[in-house]
């Protein structure tokens, strides 16, 4: 199994330049998510989704849009990219949201 | 919201010791999981925890729901144990996590 995979896993952008992080999970898990970490922060939920077609936001979801068209995949873009977005972006999966959770290996992303 | 708390921020030890990182939360459970990420790597659950305790080779995690605490031990502590260790909780019915900010483990051989 894969389990959860990401891409890219480096990324750098313009200020200005819009981009998509992808996250596939090959477990038929209900519930995925996406995070931001930075230094000195813990993990802060971007966007997470309960199922195909349903998404919420999290706690710091501006600047961010989300789509689940299939259970697998669950990308999310930057529209318009700003230097206080420069992060390390991780994706998550559980069957449900009482699951064990599965994390990708994360996406560092630059923005100048 | 939820706060979650973890000590120590940072914990260097020798090999063999053995280490007790603590969590603690504000507000009623129905999760909390124990996570680990090394230098530059990704996320790894270790534990998943709603009473009691669980324990999985040389990790051992305990939670008290009445002090709203976690544990997570290591016992025989060995320099591939160097990471960060993350505490994070549910809340009753609701999807989202929150996170504390990581306790940093090294050790020395």
């Amino acid at each position: 199994n894969a389990g959860v995979t990401q891409t890219p896993k480096f990324q750098v952008l313009k200020t200005g330049q819009s981009m998509t992080l992808q996250c596939a999970q090959d477990m038929n898990h209900e519930y995925m998510s996406w995070y931001r970490q930075d230094p000195g922060m813990g993990l802060r939920l971007i966007h997470y989704s309960v199922g195909a077609g349903i998404t919420d936001q999290g706690e710091v979801p501006n600047g961010y849009n989300v789509s689940r068209s299939t259970t697998e995949d669950f990308p999310l873009r930057l529209l318009s990219a700003a230097p206080s977005q420069t992060s390390v972006y991780f994706c998550a999966s559980s069957y449900r949201n009482t699951g064990e959770l599965f994390f990708g290996e994360g996406s560092r992303l630059t923005v100048l | 919201k939820n706060e979650v708390e973890q000590s120590p921020q940072n914990l260097t030890a020798q090999e063999g010791e053995f280490i007790t990182i603590n969590c603690s939360y504000s507000v009623g459970i129905s999760a909390l999981h124990w996570l680990q990420q090394h230098p530059g790597g990704g996320i790894v659950s270790l534990f998943m925890l709603s009473s009691g305790k669980k324990k999985h080779g040389r990790l051992i995690a305990t939670i008290n729901i009445q002090e709203k605490h976690s544990s997570l031990h290591i016992t025989a502590s060995h320099p591939r144990d160097s990471a960060v260790y993350i505490c994070a909780v549910r809340g009753f019915g609701n999807e989202k996590l929150t996170f504390g900010t990581g306790t940093r483990l090294t050790i020395i051989p």
